[in-house]
């Protein structure tokens, strides 16, 4: 099992471009979760699907950012018009139901220029 | 808007030494507590979960949990400089309601 796959590891962007993080969760994992961290805002909780249906987006920034997961292998996160302030890491986490351990990725490490 | 309170925002235990770290909820129908462990440049991972009141030890690990006041702590004994990293306390209820996480307490093993 590769465990929860995110890509890509780094990405840089200008101000005001667009970015795509991508997420193949373990397989069997009905839950997908994305997060954000920062050393200043900690652990933050962006969205979260289950049977690729979005059940709670409540953390995420409402004009910039949105959430997909077309299929059972897969979640993106894109963050349109970048800003500096949206540069993190960003986790993508999966787990076999909602309310169970979940396993966590490498991260995509975002930084806007 | 379920909050994660932990304590202390850092800790710095000689090793050997016992190190205790605190979580508290403030939402009364939380039913799950994990703690995960995050190295420094690494993605957190699950330490241990409790669902029962009570106690769970696994190896120099020990986690108590008291559902009535929501408060959870984690003791870790013969703390090695291995341990020093970010202890996240994540809490939450039946029904697919998210997983909230605290902001964490850093813990440094001073050898």
């Amino acid at each position: 099992n590769a465990g929860v796959i995110q890509t890509p590891r780094h990405k840089v962007t200008g101000k005001g471009q667009e970015a795509t993080l991508w997420c193949e969760p373990i397989s069997g994992h009905s839950a997908v979760f994305w997060y954000r961290q920062t050393i200043v805002q900690g652990l933050e909780f962006l969205t979260y699907f289950r049977n690729q249906a979005p059940i709670d987006d409540s953390g995420m920034p409402k004009e910039r950012f949105s959430a997909q997961m077309p299929n059972q292998s897969h979640s993106t996160l894109k963050i349109q018009s970048t800003q500096p302030q949206d540069s993190a890491v960003y986790l993508c986490a999966s787990s076999f139901s909602g309310t169970g351990e979940q396993y966590f990725g490498p991260g995509t490490r975002l930084t806007v220029l | 808007q379920q909050k994660v309170q932990q304590s202390p925002e850092s800790l710095i235990v000689p090793e050997g030494g016992m190190a205790s770290l605190n979580c508290t909820s403030s939402d009364r129908n939380v039913d799950y507590f994990w703690w995960y462990r995050q190295h420094s440049g690494k993605s957190p991972k699950m330490l241990m979960s409790i669902f029962s009141n009570g106690e769970k030890e696994e190896g120099r690990f020990t986690v108590h949990l008291n559902k009535a006041s929501l408060h959870t702590s984690l003791h870790i004994r013969d703390s090695q400089p291995s341990d020093s990293a970010l202890y996240l306390c994540a809490a939450s209820r039946t029904g697919g309601y998210k997983v909230v996480f605290g902001s964490g307490t850093r813990l440094l093993v001073s050898p």
